[in-house]
C-alpha cells in the first residue's frame, strides 16, 4: 500500500538559515509526489509537485524539492528561510486509486 | 474568483445533533473532496465526488454522508455527531479525479462536539 513518512513532528529554524523537511514514500511505481503548505488557519496551498523529468522541482515562495528513487525521497528546501514560512507542511504521493495520501505534516517554526 | 468556501468556519454541536457543511467551487471542476484533519494524521478523506452525480467513500467515512448538489456544491452532513468527529474538515476541488491533479483547498470549518 502506498504511503507517505515525515519523519520530523516540529522543525525550529532562525530567520535565514536553510531549511530540509524530510519526506519518504513508499510506492511500487514511479510516483507522484506533492508539497502542500498550510499557514495558520488557512487551507492547504499546493507548493510543487513532480510527476516525472528533472529530479529537481522548484516551486512557489522559493522552495525547491529534490526527487531520490534510491532513498525514497522527496525532500523539500529553502536556501533562506522568512518568517512567513512559518506554517505546516504535507507531502502527499497520487495513489494508483487515484487519491492523495499526506504524510502526517510538518510544523515549521521560525525565530527572529 | 473566490476558489473553494466553506461554511460555517466554526461549529460547536452537542452529542447526538445534527448539521451540514457546505462547500462551494467556482472553478468549474468536476471533482470534489471532504477531508478531515487530527493532530498528528494528516489529512484523511472522508468521501469524494469524482463527477457531478457521483459519490464514493473514502478512507474515514463512518459517521457521514455527503451530497454532490450540483456541479459547483458539495456537502456532508452529520446525521447524530459524536466527539470523536471533533476535528478540523477541509473541502476540495480538483479539474478531474486524477491522482496528478491539484486539489485546491478551502479555509475549513472547526467542528467540536461535545
Amino acid at each position: 500500500a502506498q504511503s507517505v513518512t515525515q519523519p520530523d513532528i516540529h522543525i525550529t529554524v532562525s530567520e535565514g538559515a536553510s531549511l530540509e523537511l524530510r519526506c519518504n514514500y513508499s510506492y511500487g511505481a514511479t510516483p507522484y509526489l506533492f508539497w502542500y503548505v498550510q499557514s495558520p488557519g488557512q487551507g492547504l496551498q499546493l507548493l510543487l509537485k513532480y510527476f516525472s523529468g528533472d529530479t529537481l522541482v522548484q516551486g512557489i515562495k522559493g522552495f525547491e524539492a529534490e526527487f531520490k528513487r534510491s532513498q525514497s525521497s522527496f525532500n523539500l528546501r529553502k536556501p533562506s528561510v522568512h518568517w512567513s514560512d512559518a506554517a505546516e507542511y504535507f507531502c502527499a504521493v497520487g495513489s494508483n486509486t487515484d487519491k492523495l495520501i499526506f504524510g502526517t505534516g510538518t510544523r515549521l517554526q521560525v525565530f527572529p | 474568483n473566490a476558489g473553494v468556501t466553506q461554511t460555517p468556519k466554526f461549529q460547536v454541536l452537542k452529542t447526538g445533533q445534527s448539521m451540514t457543511l457546505q462547500c462551494a467551487q467556482d472553478m468549474n471542476h468536476n471533482s470534489m473532496y471532504w477531508y478531515r484533519q487530527d493532530p498528528g494524521m494528516g489529512l484523511r478523506l472522508i468521501y469524494y465526488s469524482a463527477s457531478e452525480g457521483t459519490t464514493d467513500k473514502g478512507e474515514v467515512p463512518n459517521g457521514y454522508n455527503v451530497s454532490r448538489l450540483n456541479k459547483r456544491e458539495f456537502s456532508l452532513r452529520l446525521e447524530s455527531a459524536a466527539p470523536s468527529q471533533t476535528s478540523v474538515y477541509f473541502c476540495a476541488s480538483s479539474e478531474q479525479h486524477l491522482f496528478y491533479n491539484e486539489q485546491f483547498f478551502g479555509p475549513g470549518t472547526r467542528l467540536t462536539v461535545l
